[in-house]
């Protein structure tokens, strides 16, 4: 089945204890992403891929680092996570960027 | 503000009525999506419209882009509880720079039975 996987879905973390969200694709896609979702927010890009190697900032890239170094994984990285970064994750992937993404299920995170 | 202003914000419909969501931009939307979402869980991808004036329409819902490619709008026929859930519109508003997706801030449809 064509999809992407997120783990974990849920987890509770302690400020500064650094954490990692894996997301991997099974679609080949070229394009990968980092969203996070916010009440009266909604989804905003935190980075993106293009390809291996090929990362950029989206809108709220602070506190947060990506690396791409196979084509089906993206894992997001919380290097020192404080409570503002509690909030609902989503990775997604698409072959081009250009023609609809598919979202992962979701990673609720909770620092406290 | 938001660079996808998406309204209303929440809309509760009897069951068997029409509805309209609206995503509006200041800027020309080089491709703009419409997705799905149950509460707390992923997005599910319903259209995609690239062309001024375009229209697409899947089971009861249809979305269109005007000529100018700065508004669309996703018409739901005949609501039904399963159509429940929260509506986003993203965007491309950069040509030719894929990847770089925006969104409205979602409308929540809740349909009474």
């Amino acid at each position: 089945e064509a999809q992407v996987t997120q783990n974990p879905r849920y987890l509770i973390t302690v400020t500064g204890k650094k954490l990692t969200v894996t997301c991997s694709q099974n679609m080949n896609h070229e394009y990968m992403s980092w969203y996070r979702q916010d009440p009266g927010l909604g989804l905003r890009q935190i980075y993106y891929s293009m390809n291996v190697e090929v990362t950029d900032k989206g809108d709220v890239p602070e506190g947060y680092k990506v690396s791409r170094k196979e084509k089906r994984n993206f894992p997001l990285i919380l290097e020192s996570p404080s409570p503002n970064q509690t909030s609902l994750y989503f990775c997604a992937s698409s072959y081009t960027g250009f023609y609809g993404y598919t979202f992962g299920s979701g990673t609720r995170l909770t620092v406290v | 503000s938001q660079e996808l202003e998406q309204s209303p914000q929440s809309l509760i419909v009897q069951e068997g009525k029409n509805l309209t969501i609206n995503c509006t931009s200041s800027k020309t939307l080089y491709g703009l999506y419409w997705y799905k979402q149950k509460y707390g869980e992923g997005l599910i991808f319903l259209m995609m419209l690239q062309k001024g004036g375009e229209e697409k329409s899947h089971e009861k819902i249809t979305a269109k882009l005007d000529e100018k490619k700065q508004q669309s709008s996703l018409h739901i026929t005949a609501s039904q509880p399963s159509h429940a859930g929260i509506y986003l519109c993203g965007a491309d508003i950069r040509n030719n720079q894929g990847g770089k997706l925006i969104f409205g801030q979602g409308t929540e449809l809740s349909v009474k039975p």
